[in-house]
């Protein structure tokens, strides 16, 4: 079973639509990461988190809103969606930011926007 | 910006060995990932290296060669779960991953 866990797998929205995704994970890090996965494209990272704190937002379209209340959970919360958004969004986490701790991934949600 | 360039695809016949090739371009250079990503799952890490030389794990090997930019990933003895795209991820000087495309290999009876 995996310790870094994603709802929901799969989500279709309009582009007039919110919706929020949700990851947690149970490994006790301190560094959460949400990152864009298109086809036959690299992991795009998106945001990160390092206790609590967003250390990183790599020129993301702020229709995507992250959210971190605490450690343990990380939030994206989309509104006014584009249909280019459609991609596979994983979450990861890892002891800290900062230094080279491999990272866990989520199954991702795979968001199409209609 | 970074650049990391993989492979787009391979195959190879069970109980082969195939080797996956990532050539990187990064401001400042903190280790490099392989990680393996079953379709439809999490990717899931397999190697780090930091520095030169050759990292062997079970029928999985990965090497470095830091002065040139390249790794490579060996999988020996092919099975058919070994299915699956191999992402090259490298960790610049602000330890942050950029990811190649990565690499769908599949494993043929």
């Amino acid at each position: 079973e995996t310790g870094v866990t994603q709802t929901p797998r799969h989500l279709v929205m309009g582009m007039t639509n919110k919706k929020s995704l949700k990851c947690e994970q149970h490994l006790g890090h301190n560094a959460m990461y949400w990152y864009k996965q298109s086809a036959k494209k690299p992991l795009e990272l998106m945001f990160v988190y390092n206790f609590k704190e967003q250390t990183e937002n790599n020129s993301v379209p702020s229709r995507f809103s992250p959210e971190c209340p605490n450690s343990s959970h990380l939030f994206l919360h989309l509104h006014t969606l584009q249909p280019e958004d459609s991609a596979l969004y994983l979450c990861a986490s890892s002891q800290e930011e900062g230094e080279s701790y491999e990272q866990y991934f989520g199954p991702g949600t795979r968001l199409t926007v209609t | 910006g970074q650049n990391i360039d993989q492979p787009t695809e391979m195959t190879a016949t069970e109980g082969a060995i195939v080797q996956i090739n990532c050539t990187y371009q990064t401001s400042g250079f903190n280790g490099l990932f392989w990680y393996q990503q079953h379709a439809g799952e999490a990717p899931t890490f397999l190697s780090y290296n930091v520095l030169d030389g050759l990292e062997e794990k079970g029928r999985f090997s990965s090497f470095l060669s830091r002065s040139k930019g390249y790794s490579y990933l060996l999988l020996k003895e092919l099975q058919m779960k070994d299915s699956a795209s191999y992402l090259c991820a490298v960790s610049d000087g602000d330890y942050k991953l950029s990811f190649g495309a990565g690499t769908t290999v599949t494993v043929r009876a």
